[in-house]
């Protein structure tokens, strides 16, 4: 089956560094996003992996590993403005040739003074 | 500015009424999609389309329908076959349907209610 996990809510501190899991079983794998959504608004773009390791934009890094099914969004700096949820997406192969994703549920932040 | 375009913001249904949301892209995006959102679930993708005239059934299509007649629009209805219609719809699209490391880009959203 297709499976993807993330942690419900977490909540850090302003300044401080952040680091949300996602682990995913499906059938095979085609890539990986990251995007943003705050409440009530559209997803955003944060990032793209479809090799093994560290992506890094700006205060935003994202690293995969495919052998174990798993990959973090990494959040630094925190600021008041990151309080959203973050959406893990996978792309798998039974989805062919196509641009099809597997969303998880979310990670909703807190991000406090 | 190039965009994706959601309206209406808030549609409600009556019992037995078919609703049409509306999605409009100016990116020149070949490939377009629909997704449920409701509170604790991921998005789940409704109904997809690649290219202009075609369109595929995603994981939750029955009860909706869809049409691509042109290339920057993608309308939603929702039928009265659909019994659970209240969620958040999010409309999406991509330069292309095919695997790369091209995003999805999101609309601001319709959120459906029940009267």
């Amino acid at each position: 089956g297709q499976n993807i996990d993330q942690p419900t809510e977490m909540t850090a501190t302003e300044g401080a560094i952040v680091q949300i899991n996602c682990t995913y079983q499906t059938s095979g794998f085609n890539g990986l996003f990251w995007y943003q959504q705050h409440a009530g608004e559209a997803p955003t773009f944060l990032s793209y992996n479809v090799l093994d390791g560290l992506e890094e934009k700006g205060r935003f890094s994202s690293f995969l590993s495919r052998s174990k099914g798993y990959s973090y969004l990494l959040l630094k700096e925190l600021q008041m403005k990151d309080s959203a949820s973050y959406l893990c997406a996978v792309r798998d192969q039974n989805g062919g040739a196509t641009n099809k994703l597997i969303f998880g549920t979310g990670t909703l932040l807190a991000v406090q003074p | 500015d190039g965009g994706i375009t959601q309206s209406p913001k808030y549609l409600f249904r009556k019992e037995g009424q078919n609703v049409t949301l509306s999605c409009e892209q100016n990116l020149n995006h070949d490939a377009m999609y629909w997704y449920r959102q409701d509170p604790g679930q991921g998005l789940r993708l409704i109904y997809y389309s690649q290219i202009v005239n075609d369109f595929q059934k995603g994981d939750i299509a029955e009860g909706y329908s869809v049409s691509r007649e042109k290339k920057e629009s993608f309308p939603l209805t929702v039928t009265s076959a659909q019994k659970n219609p209240t969620a958040f719809y999010l409309c999406a699209s991509s330069i292309n349907g095919g695997v790369s490391n091209q995003p999805q880009h999101f609309g601001d959203g319709t959120r459906l209610s029940i009267l």
